[in-house]
C-alpha cells in the first residue's frame, strides 16, 4: 500500500512568517511530486511540483525534495493570511499505465494577523 | 487561462438511483482522472482513461462506477445504485501527457449527496 503521509496540524504561524509543511512517501519508485492548495469546499489548486533532489522556487514558495529520505517538503515565506487552507502532498509513481496521484490527509495552515 | 469545469456543482439523489457526473477536460489534454472525497478524508483516486479506455482504476471503482467519454468534450462518471456512502466530492482531472512529470488540473468538484 503506497501511503503519504502528513502532519495534520493545524500549523498556526504569525503573518509575514514561514511556514514549514512537511511530507513522507512510502514507495521508493515515485517520481513526481506536487503540492496542491485546497480551500475548504473548493478543489485541489496546484502550488509547486518537483522531479529532481534538492530545492525549487516559485516566489514565496519553495518545494524541497529528499528521495533518499523520501521527504518532500513546502517553504512559504512572508506567510499572508489568504494562505490559510490545507496543503496537500501529493505523489505520482507513473505505473505506466495510470499516472494516478496518491495524497496525503493534507495540512491544514492557519496564518494568524 | 484553460480550465476543467464540472456539471453540476451540486447533486442530491436517492440511494439506489443512477447519476452522471459531467466533467469538459481541458482542450487539448488527453489523459483523464476521477477522484473523489469524502468530507474530511483525503483525495482518493477512482479511475484515469486515455484513448477511449480505462487506464487504471483503484477498488473503490467497483462495477457500479463506469466512464464514458461520449463525444470530443465531454468525460463522464456513472454511478449505476447509489449508496450512502457514495456521497463525497467527485473531482474531474486532467493532464496533458501520462509521464509522472505531467501535472493533472482539478476542476471545481460536484458535491454528491445521497439519501
Amino acid at each position: 500500500q503506497k501511503e503519504v503521509e502528513q502532519n495534520s496540524g493545524p500549523l498556526s504561524v504569525p503573518e509575514g512568517a514561514i511556514a514549514s509543511l512537511n511530507c513522507t512517501y512510502s514507495d521508493r519508485g515515485s517520481q513526481s511530486f506536487f503540492w496542491y492548495r485546497q480551500y475548504s469546499g473548493k478543489s485541489p489548486e496546484l502550488i509547486m511540483s518537483i522531479y529532481s533532489n534538492g530545492d525549487k522556487e516559485d516566489g514565496r514558495f519553495t518545494a524541497q525534495l529528499n528521495k533518499a529520505s523520501q521527504y518532500v517538503s513546502l517553504l512559504i515565506r512572508d506567510s499572508q493570511p489568504s494562505d490559510s487552507a490545507t496543503y496537500l502532498c501529493a505523489v505520482n509513481g507513473f505505473t505506466g499505465g495510470g499516472n494516478k496521484l496518491t495524497f496525503g490527509t493534507g495540512t491544514q495552515l492557519k496564518v494568524e494577523l | 487561462e484553460p480550465e476543467v469545469t464540472q456539471t453540476p456543482s451540486h447533486q442530491v439523489t436517492q440511494m439506489g438511483q443512477e447519476v452522471i457526473l459531467r466533467c469538459v477536460p481541458i482542450s487539448n489534454h488527453l489523459y483523464f482522472y476521477w477522484y473523489r472525497q469524502i468530507l474530511g478524508q483525503k483525495v482518493e483516486f477512482l479511475v484515469s482513461f486515455y484513448n477511449n479506455e480505462i487506464s487504471e482504476k483503484s477498488e473503490i471503482f467497483d462495477d457500479q462506477f463506469s466512464v464514458e467519454r461520449p463525444d470530443g468534450s465531454n468525460f463522464t462518471l456513472k454511478i449505476r445504485s447509489t449508496k450512502l456512502e457514495d456521497s463525497a466530492m467527485y473531482f474531474c482531472a486532467s493532464s496533458a501527457g501520462q509521464g509522472a512529470a505531467d501535472t493533472q488540473y482539478f476542476g471545481p468538484g460536484t458535491r454528491l449527496t445521497v439519501l
